[in-house]
């Protein structure tokens, strides 16, 4: 199976600063189709995940602009460019470029 | 709207049976897969299985194989996750999601499995 490791496990972020989880695969995630098999969840307390980013770096559909998402290969990187208090939870990323499709263990993130 | 609404919170004791609903609907059902992930308490997530309703085929992740079975009824836009006979350990919330290029797009909001004796 191909390990997802997340770090750090938590983060403490002040409204309106910047916030950064790494995602790190025990193989490549890219595809002989060119895609890279990498997305971000946030699940919020109480509630089932949610898609934040697909394929590395597409938002999906009603995600704010201040979520990005970058990386390549083995290597990826969410990035919160300024934090509000509605984006506390864990947030996961997971591959499914191989079954099993595999999750990373979480980073919680939590308001100063 | 897409939505996926699965069935209500069970208790069972140990070596029950159990079989718990994800019903699709705002899409058409058989032109994506659904996948099970299990979040055991306080716990991450972990994918279990999929399935393709259009013709049931499924995967099964190695840690779940044998354990529990997916089906799914397209006629009624159903997927189901079932076990022959429960075990403590298989306490938690089980999330039904369809799929997307593998990955879970759109999810239900969870089916929570007691277990205790």
């Amino acid at each position: 199976d191909i390990v997802m490791t997340q770090t750090p496990l938590s983060l403490s972020v002040t409204p309106g600063q910047p916030a950064s989880i790494s995602c790190k695969s025990s193989q490549s995630l890219l595809l002989s189709d060119g895609r890279t098999y990498l997305y971000w969840y946030l699940q919020k307390p109480g509630q089932p995940p949610q898609l934040l980013i697909y394929q590395v770096s597409n938002r999906f559909s009603g995600v704010p602009e201040r979520f990005s998402g970058s990386g390549s290969g083995a290597d990826f990187t969410l990035k919160i460019s300024r934090v509000e208090a509605e984006d506390v939870g864990v947030y996961y990323c997971v591959q499914s470029i191989q079954l099993p499709q595999t999750f990373g263990g979480g980073t919680k993130v939590e308001i100063k | 709207e897409v939505q996926l609404v699965q069935s209500g919170a069970e208790v069972k004791k140990p070596g029950e049976s159990l079989r718990i609903s994800c019903m699709g609907s705002g899409y058409i059902f058989t032109s994506y897969w659904i996948s099970w992930v299990r979040q055991m308490p306080g716990k991450g997530l972990e994918w279990m299985g999929r399935i393709d309703p259009s013709d049931s085929s499924t995967n099964y992740s190695p840690s779940f194989q044998g354990h529990v079975t997916i089906s799914a009824d397209k006629s009624i836009s159903t997927a189901y996750l079932q076990w022959n006979s429960l075990k403590a350990s298989d306490t938690a919330m089980y999330f039904c999601a369809r799929n997307r290029d593998g990955a879970g797009e759109y999810w239900g909001r969870g089916t929570l499995v007691t277990v205790s004796s």
